[in-house]
């Protein structure tokens, strides 16, 4: 079974700061790992995903994480943060059964 | 490209009635999921398709939940009879494949139940 864990309900930094976001994952098979963006009122965004290639994934907006097997890590991070950036942020694992669980979710709070 | 499209955006009940939330996933893709989405629960994989076939109902509260697909362009969820703890924003989302494939998301359904 699948499972992650996002450590952090509600993180805050302020503008231009950089931004990290925890996630550990639970999987009894190689993961695929996901990062998601909801903003208020809408559906979930992806921002980037790791599939078993390149450890150190690049997504949209200027996103990155940085899959650690030994660590069962794959924390998200932005080097500056923008007023734009703030929404809540998902991790999620996909096993081989196709099924996508999500962690509970992290609110990004960008104070200017 | 369309993306994935549900209906009704909001909708607003009372306990006992019917509900029908409608979603049609993104051509090409044989994969669909319905989450819900509560403050208390975050989002809970209530059921997925592939290829128009229940794989997994195991997060489905109750007999009170279903979900068809009848066809690779439009699924269902209904409950029956609706109470006020079904309020949640209901999201339906598509995907190309049951590998790497990510999942792409509608807007949800905002559902409330007085």
């Amino acid at each position: 079974a699948q499972s992650v864990t996002q450590l952090g309900s509600h993180v805050s930094v302020s503008e231009g700061a950089l931004v990290l976001l925890r996630c550990n994952y639970s999987s009894s098979v190689p993961p695929y790992l996901f990062w998601y963006v909801q903003y208020p009122n809408q559906g979930l965004q992806l921002l980037l995903k790791y599939t078993s290639a390149a450890t150190l994934v690049k997504g949209i907006n200027g996103f990155e994480a940085e899959f650690k097997k030994s660590e069962t890590s794959f924390h998200l991070t932005k080097p500056s943060a923008h007023m734009s950036d703030a929404a809540e942020y998902f991790c999620a694992v996909k096993g081989n059964t196709g099924k996508l669980i999500f962690g509970q979710g992290t609110t990004l709070q960008v104070k200017p | 490209d369309a993306g994935v499209i549900q209906s009704p955006r909001h909708e607003v009940t009372e306990m006992g009635q019917e509900v029908t939330l409608r979603c049609k996933p993104i051509s090409g893709h044989n994969s669909l999921f319905w989450y819900r989405q509560t403050m208390m629960r975050g989002l809970e994989l209530l059921i997925y398709f592939n290829n128009n076939v229940p794989i997994d109902d195991s997060g489905m509260p109750e007999d009170r939940f279903s979900a068809k697909m009848p066809n690779a362009s439009f699924s269902t969820l209904k409950i029956q009879p609706s109470e006020p703890r079904d309020s949640a924003v209901y999201f339906c989302a598509s995907s190309r494949d049951r590998g790497t494939g990510e999942l792409f998301f509608g807007e949800g359904s905002r559902l409330t139940v007085l």
